[in-house]
């Protein structure tokens, strides 16, 4: 059974600081990986979806890396923002396009201006 | 484009009554996800639906959840009776089985059994 944690639960930085963000899961039989951000009282909006075959993505100042070796992956955040504060969650997928996803618990960022 | 659609956003009611959460999917996905979320729980995957067929339902809790998706546009959920450790945030996701693609969840339905 996938298990999938991230750590640390909570994060607070400084504005215009670089973080990152760690994913880790124990079947490295995955078809891909995906980085999500959730509000408060909001739904999950997707930030990026790496494949398993592929090692990053970046949109804008996130990048995020897969190794599948390891079981790990990073969401790196440049320059944070205050506007960057919320949950973000990593989801595993099984190894078929078919598959369901399993969810970390997540990271509660915030970035104090 | 439209998102998903959840509805209610919110609902409260008395334990043993029954509550039916409804969603649309995003027009043109071919799967359809129902999640709830706890403090103590996280997310946790209820059911899904590929092509409007119930692929697994392991993490449906008891009996007393079931789910529908008669058509390719909707879908509930229902709980009866509704007990308090029911109290969640329920979400519906939506994803095209095109490779690769995003899933796409909607706000969530926030309910409260007293």
């Amino acid at each position: 059974k996938q298990e999938v944690t991230q750590i640390p639960a909570a994060l607070s930085v400084p504005e215009g600081e670089n973080l990152v963000l760690n994913c880790s899961f124990t079947d490295s039989a995955i078809y891909n990986l995906q980085w999500f951000r959730q509000d408060p009282g909001k739904g999950l909006t997707s930030l990026l979806l790496i494949q398993s075959s592929q090692r990053e993505q970046t949109s804008g100042r996130l990048n995020a890396s897969l190794d599948k070796s390891s079981g790990r992956s990073t969401l790196y955040i440049a320059a944070s923002q205050p506007g960057d504060s919320a949950t973000y969650l990593c989801a595993v997928r099984g190894n078929t396009n078919a598959g369901k996803s399993t969810f970390g618990d997540g990271t509660t960022l915030t970035v104090k201006p | 484009d439209a998102g998903v659609i959840q509805s209610p956003r919110h609902e409260v009611t008395e334990m043993g009554q029954e509550v039916t959460l409804r969603c649309k999917p995003i027009s043109g996905h071919n799967s359809l996800f129902w999640y709830r979320q706890t403090m103590m729980r996280g997310l946790e995957l209820l059911i899904y639906f590929n092509n409007n067929v119930p692929i697994d339902d392991s993490g449906m809790p008891e009996d007393r959840f079931s789910a529908k998706m008669p058509n390719a546009s909707f879908s509930t959920l229902k709980i009866q009776p509704s007990e308090p450790r029911d109290s969640a945030v329920y979400f519906c996701a939506s994803r095209s089985t095109i490779i690769d693609q995003p899933q796409h969840f909607g706000d969530g339905t926030r309910l409260s059994i007293l």
